[in-house]
């Protein structure tokens, strides 16, 4: 199966600064690649993602980059809010099945 | 739309005794899946199925059954419940984007389950 790691396990930035996350994969052929958002006591909520055929996608204050060739894919948050504070979890999607990286804890202080 | 639907929301069950975590979603999904998060290792796939009366296994599956006769509802069955089923277990669906084989998940709001 799948392998999925996802560093780091916390993040604390302060208001207004960029945090950054990051994801290695281990199968070439995965081909889908989401990112994931989860508050405290709910469910995880796709916040974006990237398909396999694309370099970089933006949305608003989050981007997702993909490096296939290295196998790895990244969150970028810029100008960081207190709301922007929850668990981030990047995930691969291989043959009908996801598979999930460990989660980023980010805390942004005011 | 209710979107995805999981009940109970909190459980307490003693060694050996079974139970079904109960999934329903109402956007037509074809694709549903069930999770379980333990602290520090994300999300682990129990179960999966990509229509009704085609049910996998994913990466964690035993002493969980599935099946799925309808394409809103998803129960998971615990057999013989054990303490390392302890966790908080989500369900999921999808639907296929743009004809392609990605599919874009949306969970329910889990059930955290404790076994005694």
């Amino acid at each position: 199966g799948e392998n999925v790691e996802q560093h780091p396990s916390t993040l604390s930035v302060q208001e207004g600064d960029s945090a950054v996350i990051k994801c290695t994969y281990s199968d070439s052929a995965s081909n889908y690649f989401p990112w994931y958002k989860q508050e405290l006591g709910k469910g995880p909520q796709l916040i974006i993602d990237i398909r396999s055929n694309v370099g970089e996608k933006k949305d608003q204050r989050i981007a997702v980059t993909l490096n296939k060739t290295a196998k790895h894919f990244s969150l970028h948050i810029t100008e960081t809010q207190p709301e922007d504070s929850a668990v981030y979890f990047c995930a691969v999607y291989n043959f009908n099945k996801f598979y999930f990286g460990s989660g980023t804890k980010l805390n942004v202080k005011p | 739309n209710a979107g995805v639907t999981q009940t109970p929301k909190f459980q307490v069950l003693k060694t050996g005794q079974s139970m079904t975590l109960q999934c329903a979603q109402d956007m037509n999904h074809e694709y549903m899946s069930w999770y379980r998060q333990d602290p520090g290792m994300g999300l682990r796939l129990i179960h999966y199925s990509v229509g009704a009366g085609i049910t996998d296994q994913g990466e964690v599956p035993n002493g969980y059954n599935v099946s799925r006769s309808t394409t809103e509802d998803f129960p998971l069955r615990l057999l013989s419940a054990a303490p390392s089923q302890t966790s908080v277990y989500f369900c999921a669906s999808s639907y296929e984007r743009g004809g392609s084989s990605y599919n874009e998940q949306f969970f329910g709001p889990g059930t955290r389950l404790t076994v005694l």
